[in-house]
Parts: C-alpha cells; sequence; structure tokens
C-alpha cells in the first residue's frame, strides 16, 4: 500500500502526559499538512510543510503543540501537556506540489481521547 | 477569505432515488473545489474537484458536481443512490487559487442515509 500511513490509529492518555504522532506522506509528495477533527466537524487545519520547512501554523496551534518534518519525508506531531479538549482525530495529508489540480491526499487519522 | 457553506446537515434518500448534497463557497478568486466522502471509521476519499477545466465534474461510483459562478455553488449529485453511499460528504475549497495548493477548508459536512 503506497498510501499516506499514520501511527498510531489510536491513542488514550491521561490529562497532562505528552503524545506524539507520525505520519509517513506518499513517497514522492513534497507537501504535507496536519488537521484535526472534532466530533460532528470537518476537518480544521493545524500545519503544513513543504520538504522539512514549516510554511504556515494556524492560530490552533497552541504553544504545547509541535510539529517537525525531519528531512523533508515522515512528520511527527506532538502535544505536550494534553488537555481533554485536545481530544480529536488528528488526520494528515500529503500533496506533490505543482500537480494539476494539487490533490491531498488523507491518512486513516490517529484518535486520540484524554482522560 | 475562502469558505464553504454545506446547506444540509443530514440527507435522506431510498435506495435508487437521485441524490443532492448542497455546497455554497465564498471566494476572492478563482477556487479549487472538492467534494470528499468519509466512511464510518474510515480515512477522507476524494470523490472529485472541479480546477477550471470543465464546469461538470465527474467522480468516482457515480458522483458529479457542476460549478456555477454566478450561483457560488458546488452542488453534489448522483442518479440513483446505493446503500454503500450512505457516509459523511465534505465540501472543501482551497485558501490559494485554482491548482496553487494550499491548506483545505472543510464545510461542516452533510451525513447521507440511504434507506433501502
Amino acid at each position: 500500500d503506497t498510501g499516506v500511513s499514520q501511527d498510531p490509529r489510536h491513542k488514550i492518555t491521561k490529562r497532562g502526559q505528552n503524545v506524539t504522532f507520525r505520519c509517513d506522506p506518499i513517497s514522492e509528495h513534497n507537501r504535507l499538512y496536519w488537521y484535526r477533527q472534532t466530533l460532528g466537524q470537518g476537518p480544521e487545519f493545524l500545519t503544513y510543510f513543504q520538504n522539512e520547512a514549516q510554511l504556515e501554523k494556524s492560530r490552533l496551534l497552541s504553544d504545547r503543540f509541535s510539529a517537525e518534518r525531519p528531512k523533508g519525508s515522515f512528520s511527527t506531531l506532538e502535544i505536550q501537556r494534553t488537555e481533554q479538549g485536545d481530544s480529536a482525530m488528528y488526520l494528515c495529508a500529503s500533496s506533490l506540489e505543482g500537480g494539476f489540480g494539487e490533490t491531498q491526499y488523507f491518512g486513516p487519522g490517529t484518535r486520540l481521547l484524554v482522560l | 477569505a475562502q469558505s464553504v457553506t454545506q446547506l444540509d446537515s443530514h440527507v435522506s434518500v431510498s435506495e435508487g432515488t437521485p441524490v443532492l448534497l448542497r455546497c455554497n463557497y465564498s471566494s476572492s478568486y478563482s477556487p479549487s473545489l472538492f467534494w470528499y466522502v468519509q466512511h464510518p471509521n474510515k480515512g477522507l476519499q476524494l470523490l472529485l474537484k472541479y480546477t477550471s477545466a470543465a464546469t461538470l465534474v465527474k467522480g468516482i461510483n457515480g458522483f458529479e458536481a457542476e460549478f456555477k459562478k454566478s450561483e457560488t455553488s458546488f452542488h453534489l449529485t448522483k442518479p440513483s443512490a446505493h446503500m454503500s453511499d450512505a457516509a459523511e460528504y465534505f465540501c472543501v475549497v482551497s485558501d490559494r487559487g485554482v491548482n496553487q495548493g494550499g491548506k483545505l477548508i472543510f464545510g461542516q459536512g452533510t451525513e447521507l442515509s440511504v434507506k433501502p
């Protein structure tokens, strides 16, 4: 399978703990996006990488959140001191810059539950 | 700023009858528009996209959408619903101009139910 993969698929943690999620994009895609989806809502943009550079961050991304994409391949999203309001599905998507009608392909998501 | 409004939070149809999911958009420039589908416990899948090549866009599984600039609409249709079409559907606009990528802005979603 050459699609976008995310790990873990599910994470349960206690409030105050740190969590880290991983996203592996489609291999030739140089753009990588993180979104968050809460129950009954559409996904909301969090941050975006072009190669290894983080080019845009949403104001939703508080200072407890950090994302990296070393070497322009996989990406990690870390949440420090988790809060119950962080409970959501975290989605990763990748795309190829300049592709006609540039399309973002989504991974299956990581579902986070903060107790 | 770009935005989309899905006019129905829930649509229910009988199997074999037409499907219409409504979406209006707002954009400062010629938009890239998409419809994505999300089945329970599965990832988002692209149904179709508008990138200015043609106003009537055909997608997978018999879905199509028509871009109407004068009405700022991008409604999704299918002539005959199938039970497997039951899912959440999202109308999406890119925050940049057509074919320029950018973050996606999602509507609130429309849940489609299909009755036997």
